[in-house]
């Protein structure tokens, strides 16, 4: 069955650092991938998509890579801030069968930037 | 306004008793979602529809029941709610078009069955 690994639950950083998050997958073959944001109580909101024929994308501090050989997303925050502090959920999507329309989700990692 | 509400945002209930979570949306998607959250779990799927006539089972609809009343409206019920399935409950919504795939979620509705 399709899994979906983010590398850790919980990653601290000291603000300015750049926080790196990992999203690895098996048994799938995705044609995008997202990155959602997540406050406490509150629904995800959508950040970045990176679709299986491109190798990263950026958006303002943020950049994601997308490895499909290695099955794995990279999500990097520049600089980052205590404003940064929330979890983030990786997503895969697919193009056709049973995945299609439909979005697997990751457990989440919480990030906490401190001052 | 929101583009996604949920009613209720908070609601108790008991063991055997049907409950209905309502979502409703002014962004003209064809789609909608409804996910579950447990703690460390992430979103699990349970129902999704492409469009007023479409309904599907997602991962872990067992216990739950959906209804598409309009574009605009998507309800989910729990015809005998049991505490298992106290969760945080998300409906989402996309355009679904390639290019569109971003889901709009609402603000959630936490259920406690006791």
């Amino acid at each position: 069955s399709q899994k979906i690994e983010q590398n850790s639950e919980a990653l601290n950083i000291q603000e300015g650092k750049t926080a790196t998050l990992t999203c690895n997958y098996t048994n799938y073959s995705p044609a995008y991938l997202q990155w959602y944001r997540q406050d406490p109580g509150r629904g995800p909101v959508f950040l970045l998509l990176i679709r299986e024929n491109e190798k990263e994308k950026r958006k303002e501090r943020l950049k994601v890579t997308f490895d499909t050989t290695l099955k794995q997303s990279l999500f990097h925050i520049t600089a980052s801030q205590p404003a940064d502090s929330a979890t983030y959920l990786c997503a895969l999507g697919g193009a056709g069968g049973t995945s299609y329309g439909k979005l697997t989700f990751g457990q989440g990692t919480i990030l906490t930037v401190h001052p | 306004d929101a583009d996604v509400t949920q009613t209720p945002r908070n609601r108790i209930t008991k063991t055997g008793k049907r409950i209905m979570l309502e979502c409703s949306q002014t962004k003209g998607h064809d789609r909608m979602y409804w996910y579950r959250q447990d703690p460390g779990l992430g979103l699990q799927l349970i129902y999704y529809s492409f469009d007023v006539k479409d309904i599907n089972k997602g991962e872990i609809s067992d216990g739950y029941s959906v209804s598409r009343q309009a574009q605009a409206k998507f309800s989910l019920s729990l015809e005998s709610a049991i505490p298992n399935q106290t969760a945080l409950y998300f409906c989402a919504t996309s355009l679904g078009d390639r290019g569109e795939e971003t889901q709009y979620f609402g603000p959630g509705t936490r259920l406690l069955v006791l």
